[in-house]
């Protein structure tokens, strides 16, 4: 059973920067998997940032980047502002049609 | 603009039959460049990708739900469905239907529906 891994809560100040990153239990990540990054707020549906590893979403402010680093897939947030404030998650493809989700980082911004 | 609306019942009794419909506007079900999902996120928990189908009929499913998820097409009203039986409490969840082209997590998500299992 494959996981993908996330860290549970990340804080960051106003303006600075965070690493948010997306690995597997057993492997690395690489492009194969398009990772792509959804961030979402309460009662709200999912907005994507993020796919394919590092092409930014229509409209995605360009605060929000994404890499591959080392062996894990990456979401760059330069600048933190107060509304970056939300749940983060990644999903990977793992083949055959299948993709897995992230468990999420809950970003808090103070 | 692409539309996805969720529809179906928002409450379902243990052990009955979860039936959902995405009903899709402004855009082509049966277009070649697109696959269409189901996920759910059952209260203050993460998100879960439940299945695809594309246009054909082809079908992928999470394997944890395979057994009880069934997925259909109907390209004369254009929508697709998603069926889960034998529902528990634990199948509570808001569920999203969304479309992401080949190759690419990049989902274009509905709304979302509360389906909510209690007798």
């Amino acid at each position: 059973q494959t996981v993908v891994t996330q860290e549970p809560s990340f804080s960051v100040s106003p303006g600075g920067t965070v690493t948010l990153t997306c690995g597997l239990s057993s492997g690395s990540v690489s492009n194969t998997n398009f990772p792509t990054w959804y961030q979402q707020t309460p009662g709200q549906a999912p907005r994507t940032l993020i796919y394919s590893t590092n092409t930014r979403s229509s409209g995605v402010p360009d605060r929000f980047s994404g890499s591959i680093l080392g062996n894990k897939a990456a979401l760059i947030i330069t600048g933190a502002q107060a509304d970056d404030e939300s749940d983060y998650y990644c999903v990977l493809y793992m083949g055959s049609g299948l993709w897995v989700f992230g468990g999420g980082t809950k970003l808090t911004v103070l | 603009q692409l539309q996805l609306q969720e529809s179906g019942p928002g409450l379902v009794k243990p052990s009955e039959t979860l039936s959902l419909t995405c009903t899709v506007s402004g855009g082509s079900i049966n277009s070649g460049g697109s696959y269409w999902d189901w996920f759910r996120q059952p209260p203050g928990k993460g998100l879960e990708w439940i299945g695809t189908i594309y246009y054909s009929g082809s079908t992928y499913y999470n394997p944890s739900l395979k057994s009880r998820v069934t997925m259909s097409v109907d390209m004369s009203k254009s929508q697709f469905s998603l069926k889960l039986s034998s529902v528990t409490a634990a199948d509570t969840a808001i569920y999203f239907c969304a479309r992401h082209p080949p190759n690419s997590g990049n989902f274009y998500w509905g709304q979302g529906t509360l389906a909510t299992v209690s007798s």
